[in-house]
């Protein structure tokens, strides 16, 4: 079983809708959670990050956590077709290790116009 | 604030031979680490560097070392390149003291083995 899964997609929405991106971990002890939005060619670049379980919201994008089902998910609210890009779901290796990320392979996203 | 920067941005190079890839760290940011991103797949840890020591790794064979300097700049050498080596390298810097601290990466250096 990988450590971080994601839906590899592609996903494809309408200009306007609601795109919604799901990760799970297996690892019970992941104590953070990060998504990255990395466009073709180009390095990840961090959009949230969340440690809590329930809602953070920053902008057009909603962080959700549920630590008892393992699963971390990212609402794209009003999609444009500049979010279009590959999103990276990663997770922190626990404390008493050395700190790392961990990465689900991506889900391709696509918002049409 | 001056990101993490990374050198070179391009690399091509061909099996067997050895490369040295480069990363200054954020203002401020006393470790470092380096991830492997292969295409179509997430970034992979490669190992990372606090206090000049390597402080964590990945399941990466020795051939892939690291150094990391006074000023917490740092290095990744590869030798014995092998065609699966081409990817996208990825730095990235963080505080040590600051556990949960998202970590931002550079650009990268692409890395093309022939």
């Amino acid at each position: 079983q990988k450590e971080v899964e994601q839906n590899s997609g592609p996903l494809s929405v309408p200009e306007g809708a609601i795109a919604s991106l799901n990760c799970t971990y297996s690892d019970r002890g992941s104590q953070s959670f990060f998504w990255y939005r990395q466009y073709s060619g180009k390095s990840p670049e961090l959009i949230m990050f969340i440690y809590s379980n329930g809602d953070k919201e920053d902008g057009r994008f909603t962080a959700q956590l549920n630590k008892a089902s393992q699963y971390v998910s990212l609402l794209i609210r009003d999609s444009q077709p500049s979010d279009s890009a590959t999103y990276l779901c990663a997770v922190n290796v626990p404390p008493g290790s050395a700190r790392q990320l961990t990465f689900g392979s991506g889900t391709q996203l696509t918002v049409l116009p | 604030e001056t990101g993490v920067t990374q050198s070179p941005t391009h690399l091509i190079k061909t099996r067997g031979q050895q490369v040295t890839l480069r990363c200054s760290s954020q203002s401020g940011h006393n470790t470092v680490s380096w991830y492997q991103q292969a295409l179509g797949q997430g970034p992979q840890f490669i190992f990372q560097y606090y206090r000049e020591e390597e402080n964590g790794r990945g399941n990466f064979p020795p051939r892939f070392s690291g150094l990391q300097f006074p000023n917490y700049s740092s290095e990744l050498n590869v030798n014995a390149l092998e065609l699966d080596d081409s990817a996208l390298y990825l730095c990235a810097s963080s505080d040590a003291g600051a556990q949960n601290q998202p970590q931002h990466f550079g650009d990268g250096t692409r890395l093309s083995i022939l």
